[in-house]
């Protein structure tokens, strides 16, 4: 059974880049099946799209972010990471990595790590 | 952006009753090519990740109850707990994925009456 579990550093200062990793357990992120996502959730708040990846390199982010986020794979690790730059404290989050099935762009995540909180403060 | 729009904010049911939640888009999430709805919903219990329930607006993922159902078409979908049980009090969110950015609903919130 495929699992997924976010790592990084749980605090970050501002203007400062948030760099997150997802390792992938029981699964392989360059299986053509599967693309690989990051979501966010601020503190008490709803869920927000960042981007995902895929095997191929492809990836696509939310425009709200885009300026600023890179979601990037490293295959022999099995791993897939999320940089975020020039934080505020608009961007303090918890941080969930998932899956999303499909050998086309499903959208709908179907596995999901336990998260990650990331605060941004000085 | 495609905006979502559930309601109600929270709901309380009795156990064993049942709870119904609607969430709205602001277009349409069927994609007449497959006649596929872009419509899914989750469940985030306290102090955890969402988990999917359903997707493409009414297939019920693997291992999930059969007491959660989903149906609607087009802007206009509903998840039912057919006969709620103590372990459903969560946090439920619609999204959709028919249009780049995927987006959420705000979130309805079941509790236990």
């Amino acid at each position: 059974q495929v699992q997924v579990q976010e790592s990084g550093p749980g605090l970050v200062k501002p203007s400062q880049t948030l760099s997150l990793t997802c390792t992938v357990s029981g699964g392989s992120i360059s299986s053509g099946d599967y693309y690989w996502s990051w979501i966010r959730q601020p503190p008490g708040k709803g869920l927000e799209w960042i981007g995902y990846m895929y095997n191929d390199g492809t990836t696509d982010y939310n425009p709200s972010l885009k300026s600023r986020v890179t979601i990037s794979g490293d295959t022999p690790k099995n791993q897939f990471s999320l940089k975020l730059r020039s934080v505020t404290a608009a961007d303090t989050a918890v941080y969930y990595c998932a899956r999303v099935p499909g050998d086309f762009w499903s959208g709908f995540m179907d596995v999901w790590g336990r998260g990650t909180t990331v605060t941004v403060s000085s | 952006d495609i905006v979502m729009t559930q309601s109600p904010d929270s709901l309380t049911v009795s156990l064993g009753e049942r709870a119904t939640i609607n969430c709205k888009s602001s277009q349409s999430v069927l994609f007449s090519s497959n006649s596929k709805n872009y419509l899914a919903w989750y469940q985030q219990k306290l102090g955890q990740p969402p988990k999917l329930l359903i997707y493409w607006a009414s297939t019920r993922k693997a291992g999930v109850p059969e007491r959660f159902s989903g149906s609607g078409s087009g802007t206009d979908f509903t998840l039912t707990i057919s006969s709620l049980q103590a372990e459903d009090v969560a946090v439920y969110y619609c999204q959709q994925y028919h249009s780049s950015p995927p987006t959420f609903g705000g979130g309805t919130k079941v509790e236990i009456k």
